[in-house]
C-alpha cells in the first residue's frame, strides 16, 4: 500500500525561528516528490518539488533521502504568513499512475 | 498567472441525486485529474484524464462517479447517485507535463450532502 507519513504536529514556533519537517513514503519505487501548502479551507498551493540533489527556494530547503525514504523541509525566518498546514506528497508514477499520494500534513503555527 | 478555475464554489444536494462539478484547467494543460478532501482528512486521489481517457482511477472511483472533457475547456466530474459519504472537497488539478509534474489546483467545490 502507497503511503506518506507526517507528524501532523501542531509545531508552535515563535517568529524568526527555523522549523524543519520530515515525512516517509512506503513505495521505494516512488518517483517524483513534493511539498505543498494547505491554507484552511483552501486548495493545496506548490511550494517545491524535491530533487535527489537537494534544492532551496529562498528560506525553504527541501531534501530528499532515497535510501531512507523520507522527504525533509526546512524554513528558515519563519515568518507569521507561513502559519498553514504542510503536505508531504508524492507520486509513485509508473506503469501510468499518475494520481498524487498526500500525507496528512504537518500543521504550523508561527507566534509573534 | 494562470489559474485552475472550479465551479460551483458550493453545492448542496440531497442524497441520491446527481452532481456535476466543472472544472476549467490551466489552458496549455494536458493532463487533468480530480482529489476529495474530506474534512479533517488528507487529500485523495480520485482519477486523472489524458488525451480523452481515463489514465487512472482510485478505488473511491466506482461506478457512480464519471469525468468527461465536452469541449477544449471544461472538465467535469459527474456523481450519478449521491451518497452522504460523498460529502467532502472536491479539487480539480491539471499539469503540463504528465506523470512528474508539478500538478496545480483549483480552489475546490464543497460538496453537501443531506
Amino acid at each position: 500500500r502507497k503511503e506518506v507519513e507526517q507528524d501532523p504536529g501542531p509545531f508552535n514556533v515563535p517568529e524568526g525561528a527555523t522549523v524543519a519537517f520530515n515525512c516517509t513514503y512506503s513505495n521505494s519505487a516512488s518517483q517524483s516528490f513534493f511539498w505543498y501548502r494547505q491554507d484552511c479551507r483552501k486548495e493545496p498551493k506548490l511550494l517545491m518539488s524535491v530533487y535527489s540533489s537537494g534544492n532551496e527556494d529562498g528560506r525553504f530547503t527541501a531534501q530528499l533521502n532515497r535510501a531512507s525514504q523520507y522527504i525533509s523541509l526546512l524554513i528558515r525566518d519563519s515568518k507569521l504568513s507561513d502559519s498553514a498546514t504542510y503536505l508531504c506528497v508524492v507520486n509513485h508514477s509508473g506503469g501510468g499512475a499518475d494520481g498524487l499520494t498526500f500525507g496528512k500534513g504537518t500543521h504550523l503555527i508561527i507566534q509573534p | 498567472e494562470p489559474e485552475v478555475t472550479q465551479t460551483p464554489s458550493h453545492q448542496v444536494t440531497q442524497m441520491g441525486q446527481e452532481v456535476i462539478l466543472r472544472c476549467v484547467p490551466i489552458s496549455n494543460h494536458l493532463y487533468f485529474y480530480w482529489y476529495r478532501q474530506i474534512l479533517g482528512q488528507k487529500v485523495e486521489f480520485l482519477v486523472s484524464f489524458y488525451n480523452n481517457e481515463i489514465s487512472e482511477k482510485s478505488e473511491i472511483f466506482d461506478d457512480q462517479f464519471s469525468v468527461e472533457r465536452p469541449d477544449g475547456s471544461n472538465f467535469t466530474l459527474k456523481i450519478r447517485s449521491t451518497k452522504l459519504e460523498d460529502s467532502a472537497m472536491y479539487f480539480c488539478a491539471s499539469n503540463a507535463r504528465g506523470p512528474r509534474g508539478s500538478q496545480y489546483f483549483g480552489p475546490g467545490t464543497r460538496l453537501l450532502v443531506l
